[in-house]
């Protein structure tokens, strides 16, 4: 099974409309911290926001906002009011303790797509 | 500006060529790592470095090579034994490889066969 999927493939919006990432994330530890990283088309991943096993406050940033719910194990990610520059792939990854002897290796999920049409 | 470079942008590979992808940064970080990203798909680790002169096998490390010299620079090779070695390759960083370090990410390399 995977440990971390991204049903979505690819969602097309248009520019202004609120879009919403899934997220769903398997692991037997209790100490796991979840992230999200933006790929425009250059290539170059950007680290967009970490959130720790044990604090499951949504968080808010600009146009961003992260909803974690432990009971449904899912890290959501909206962009608010999508804008075209928003136009990327997401990858939410999963970094787990009991990894720490593989380097505390990132585990990541295939990916989204989002097209933000003008 | 700190950050990592990754270079060439793009590299070509011949039948049974050897070829090398360079790493460096100056972000003064002792972990380092290299995944490889297939078309539509997460990525997927290769090696890692946690110190110098200190490396080991992450996922899918058969077919790879790499070295850490230097803290600043973690090169990766891909040897004549990959037999599938054109994907995107990514090299990250962080400040000491622990749970809760976040990775930063370089350009990338994109490897294609001719």
């Amino acid at each position: 099974a995977q440990k971390v999927t991204q049903a979505q493939t690819e969602i097309s919006v248009v520019e202004k409309e609120d879009v919403t990432l899934d997220c769903v994330y398997e692991t037997r530890d209790t100490t796991y911290y979840l992230f999200w990283y933006k790929q425009p088309p250059s290539g170059e991943l950007v680290f967009l926001i970490r959130r720790n096993s044990f604090d499951e406050q949504n968080e808010i940033s600009g146009r961003y906002s992260w909803n974690f719910q432990k009971s449904t194990s899912s890290f959501n990610f909206t962009i608010t009011a999508s804008q075209v520059v928003d136009s990327a792939v997401y990858f939410c990854a999963l970094s787990e303790a009991s990894q720490a002897a593989a380097g505390n290796k990132l585990t990541f999920g295939g990916g989204t797509r989002v097209l933000v049409k003008p | 500006d700190g950050g990592i470079t990754q270079s060439p942008k793009y590299l070509f590979r011949k039948e049974g060529q050897n070829v090398t992808l360079s790493c460096e940064q100056n972000l003064n970080h002792d972990a380092m790592y290299w995944y490889r990203q297939d078309p539509g798909q997460g990525l997927r680790l290769i090696y890692y470095s946690q110190i110098v002169n200190d490396f080991q096998k992450g996922d899918i490390a058969e077919g790879y090579s790499v070295s850490r010299e230097k803290k600043e620079s973690f090169p990766l090779t891909v040897t004549s034994a990959q037999k599938n070695p054109t994907a995107f390759y990514l090299c990250a960083s962080s400040i000491g490889g622990t749970l809760q370090e976040t990775q930063y990410f370089g350009p990338g390399t994109r490897l294609l066969v001719l």
